[in-house]
């Protein structure tokens, strides 16, 4: 493992109501990503950070915030769940020299009912 | 609009068959083709290929990537039951977005 965790590993919540998931990692490194994982979409990038406070928008962002107060912690934020962002969510890491391969967490299970 | 394409879908055959995994691109600003295999969990790194006509080798895998033509093959020799997985392939732009095709899942029977 690249030292990526994420939490809490499986989540039930309600339609409207708001979620937090968390990334965390311990390798310092300063790309992180969030993905949204669907049966036949593939994998899907939320939101990315390229630094502490530096953030930006990937291609199925809406309804989804992130923020990154410290370099080891990447929050994805729904801010009113829709059963739409039922999936499984996986953060990953990259660092900023070479390699740049992308290793990921173990991935959250969320389901909205 | 980026893009990632993969074919087949899905595949199943023997042990010791060979097969072969295509994936398309067409992303803007190109920096470099990604592998990954995912086992019902996190996908995990395969190959990385950034010039074109290199081939990468790890054991029965190995994988070239075309930079002319916008493809890259995935090749699995002698299949074993462990290979069973879905294979991703990504590609790297240099702002660091990755953009992933839908995956093909292979099944390799006994």
């Amino acid at each position: 493992d690249a030292g990526i965790t994420q939490s809490p590993r499986h989540k039930v919540t309600e339609t409207g109501t708001p979620v937090t998931l968390r990334c965390h990692q311990t390798e310092n490194h300063r790309y992180m990503y969030w993905y949204r994982q669907d049966p036949g979409h593939g994998l899907r990038l939320i939101h990315y950070s390229y630094g502490v406070k530096d953030t930006d928008k990937g291609e199925v962002s809406d309804g989804y915030s992130v923020s990154r107060s410290k370099t080891e912690d990447f929050l994805l934020t729904l801010e009113s769940a829709t059963s739409s962002q039922t999936s499984v969510y996986f953060c990953a890491i990259r660092g900023t020299g070479s390699p740049l391969e992308q290793y990921f967490g173990p991935g959250t299970r969320l389901t909205v009912t | 609009e980026d893009k990632v394409v993969q074919s087949p879908l899905s595949l199943v055959v023997h042990e010791g068959d060979t097969v072969t995994l295509n994936c398309s691109y067409e992303v803007t600003n190109f920096r470099s083709l990604l592998w990954y295999k995912q086992e019902k969990k996190a996908p995990t790194f395969l190959f990385m290929l950034t010039s074109s006509g290199i081939e990468k080798k790890s054991g029965r895998l190995s994988s070239i990537l075309d930079k002319k033509e916008l493809f890259s093959i995935l090749n699995i020799t002698a299949t074993q039951t462990g290979d069973s997985a879905i294979y991703l392939c990504a590609s790297a732009n240099t702002g660091n977005q990755f953009y992933f095709g839908t995956g093909t899942s292979l099944t390799v029977i006994p």
